[in-house]
């Protein structure tokens, strides 16, 4: 089975503040995708990142940047210098690799709701 | 490119009837997955279609259905409703060879 947990429920903090959103992963498959989307008010998920398996390179983009320990099992994502706009829930997730096809099903963390004040 | 489309947007039915959602995927993609999101209980695979097959379910009861048509829009039905079926319904499309899931902006079924 796989599973997906994110310690923080919610986070709060103030406008310019780095705010780190963990999540841990267990699957038993020897290949396998991680991703994170961000879920404003509006409902829509929005794609972030995907990180595949064997590639443990960090990844930076803009502000946003994810940390891959497959040590660990863990993927966190990093925001530098948040701003307002950021303010969402933001969910990692797991997506398995059955049978050697690109089909699975995402499993999803609880969501961490992140709260940037001005 | 257009992104995912979903309808309707909202929808309030009554215990006991059943709905029709329906998916249009982006152009090109051919799986569609959905997603129920719930307060209590996150966000829930359904099911998954590629190629008007159904690739992986979800533990959902038999009331929640679903199909892929050739052109890969898909509609998901849901039969005696609950109350407990009220949630935002999502749909998300991805291309055979990538893996990422692009979502819709959700139906929103609010069962009473």
């Amino acid at each position: 089975a796989q599973k997906v947990t994110q310690a923080q429920t919610e986070i709060s903090v103030v406008e310019k503040e780095d705010v780190t959103l963990d999540c841990v992963y267990e699957t038993r498959d020897t290949t396998y995708y991680l991703f994170w989307y961000k879920q404003p008010p509006s409902g829509e998920l929005v794609f972030l990142i995907r990180r595949n398996s064997f590639d443990e390179q960090n990844e930076i983009s803009g502000r946003y940047s994810w940390n891959f320990q497959k040590s660990t099992s863990s993927f966190n994502f990093t925001i530098t210098a948040s701003q307002v706009v950021d303010s969402a829930v933001y969910f990692c997730a797991l997506r398995g690799n059955a049978g050697g096809t690109s089909y699975g099903k995402l499993t999803f963390g609880q969501g961490t709701i992140l709260t940037v004040h001005p | 490119k257009a992104g995912v489309t979903q309808t309707p947007r909202y929808l309030i039915k009554t215990r006991g009837q059943q709905v029709t959602l329906s998916c249009s995927p982006i152009s090109g993609h051919r799986s569609v997955s959905w997603y129920q999101q719930t307060p209590g209980q996150g966000l829930q695979f359904l099911f998954e279609y590629f190629s008007e097959t159904q690739r992986n379910k979800g533990n959902f009861p038999g009331r929640f259905s679903g199909r892929q048509f050739s052109n890969s829009r898909s509609e998901m039905n849901v039969s005696t409703l609950e109350l407990g079926d009220s949630a935002l319904y999502l749909c998300a499309s991805s291309t055979r060879q990538g893996y990422e899931q692009y979502f819709g902006p959700g139906t929103r079924l609010t069962v009473t």
